[in-house]
């Protein structure tokens, strides 16, 4: 199993733009989660899923879209970008809907709004 | 509205002593809690999980307590090792019950260095 994926790696974009965050994993986990990391913040939900064609909003998710068309991805759009929206982005996956709740995270997209 | 804190930002501890990592959290009446430990330039790795009936876990070296009336756990590490150093982040559900599994919310995490 790759686990979870996550594309592009490093990521440098002009305010305004607008971009598409890439998470998958082959674990057929029901439940997925996005978060930032800033310094001195620890993680920041932004928005989650918990199964295909379920999502719903976490702790900061104003300037993100998401959608769960299969279980295995879960996009995150950034739709005008922002410097504030600079940070390094994570995808988890988890099997919560069946009574194991350790999320698996991968390696993270860091990602710069000039 | 919840909040998590983990009380020391970093710790420094000599090699083969037990380092003690603290999180608080109000607001909550979580129905477990976790631990993460998180190297430089990398994705968290879960460690542990606790839930509300349970005191003491343990994982190797590893010990966590979970005090819901103090509204507290604590993450102790035994005979520390410098491969050892990393952030520690714990993390809770951010609703009561295990219904918001998906909703975990986590705390700023501790730096923790062991030193030779």
């Amino acid at each position: 199993n790759a686990g979870v994926t996550q594309t592009p790696k490093f990521q440098v974009l002009k305010t305004g733009q607008s971009m598409t965050l890439q998470c998958a994993q082959d674990m057929n986990h029901e439940y997925m989660s996005w978060y930032r990391q800033d310094p001195g913040m620890g993680l920041r939900l932004i928005h989650y899923s918990v199964g295909a064609g379920i999502t719903d909003q976490g702790e900061v998710p104003n300037g993100y879209n998401v959608s769960r068309s299969t279980t295995e991805d879960f996009p995150l759009r950034l739709l005008s970008a922002a410097p504030s929206q600079t940070s390094v982005y994570f995808c988890a996956s988890s099997l919560a809907g069946q009574g194991k709740y350790e999320q698996y995270f991968g390696p993270g997209t860091r990602l710069t709004v000039t | 509205s919840q909040k998590i804190e983990q009380n020391s930002e970093a710790l420094n501890i000599q090699e083969g002593k037990t380092a003690t990592l603290t999180c608080n959290y109000t607001n909550y009446s979580p129905a477990y809690l976790q631990w993460y430990r998180q190297d430089p330039g990398r994705g968290p790795v879960f460690l542990l999980l606790i839930r509300e009936n349970e005191k003491e876990k343990r994982k190797e070296r590893l010990k966590v307590t979970f005090d819901t009336t103090l509204k507290q756990s604590l993450f102790h590490i035994t005979a520390s090792q410098p491969a050892d150093s990393a952030t520690y982040l714990c993390a809770l559900p951010g609703l009561p019950g295990y219904s918001s599994a998906s909703k975990i919310i986590f705390g700023s995490g501790t730096r923790l260095s062991i030193r030779p």
